[in-house]
């Protein structure tokens, strides 16, 4: 089955204790992309990456990164983790290398940091 | 950069009637404007897009028209069913930077 998938789905943290959220997609695309949705902002794109080892900004980059090693994963990693970062996390992927087509979104994952 | 503005925020209809959600985007070389309904502690999902050579576009119940100049686009949904009701969320698409509008709660009521 084509799908994006994240894990962990939930996750409860503390202030600074790095953790990585992973995002996986077997659909062969180019595009994935990491958004957080918060109420009445919708939602606000981290990082996106075109291809393996292209990454760049979004609009909302503070405190995150990213990589891309290999096509299918693109993990998130939170090195510091603060309370402003508590938020609902989307990972999505889409075909081309630009975006502008339809994205796939995974399940997202909840995260709380104390 | 980008910026998408949505609205309502809220609507609320009776079955079967017609729901219609608006967004502006400032940033007139957006080129792709797609919508995504994303249901209660679902993922969301496209359900119709519209790219920026094309005016309007339908889908059965479902029709997203774009006016370039003025830059705003809309959702049209006919005939609102029950499970219809969900967020729904515009975008505006440029080079790489999607930018999301702040989503519309719609509730259709039986």
């Amino acid at each position: 089955e084509a799908q994006v998938t994240q894990n962990p789905r939930y996750l409860i943290t503390v202030t600074g204790k790095k953790l990585t959220v992973t995002c996986s997609q077997n659909m062969n695309h180019e595009y994935m992309s990491w958004y957080r949705q918060d109420p009445g902002l919708g939602l606000r794109q981290i990082y996106y990456s075109m291809n393996v080892e292209v990454t760049d900004k979004g609009d909302v980059p503070e405190g995150y990164k990213v990589s891309r090693k290999e096509k299918r994963n693109f993990p998130l990693i939170l090195e510091s983790p603060s309370p402003n970062q508590t938020s609902l996390y989307f990972c999505a992927s889409s075909l081309g290398t630009s975006g502008g087509d339809t994205q796939y979104f995974g399940p997202g994952t909840r995260l709380t940091v104390l | 950069g980008e910026n998408v503005e949505q609205h309502p925020s809220t609507l609320s209809v009776q079955e079967g009637d017609s729901a219609v959600i608006k967004c502006t985007y400032s940033d007139s070389a957006s080129n792709y404007f797609p919508w995504y309904k994303q249901e209660l502690g679902k993922r969301p999902q496209l359900i119709i897009d519209i790219r920026s050579n094309v005016g309007e576009k339908k889908d059965q119940r479902i029709a997203v028209t774009l006016n370039k100049t003025a830059k705003h686009f809309s959702l049209h949904i006919t005939e609102t069913q029950p499970e219809d009701s969900a967020v729904y969320f515009c975008a505006a698409y440029n080079n790489n930077d999607m930018r999301f509008g702040a989503g519309t709660r719609l509730t259709v009521k039986p």
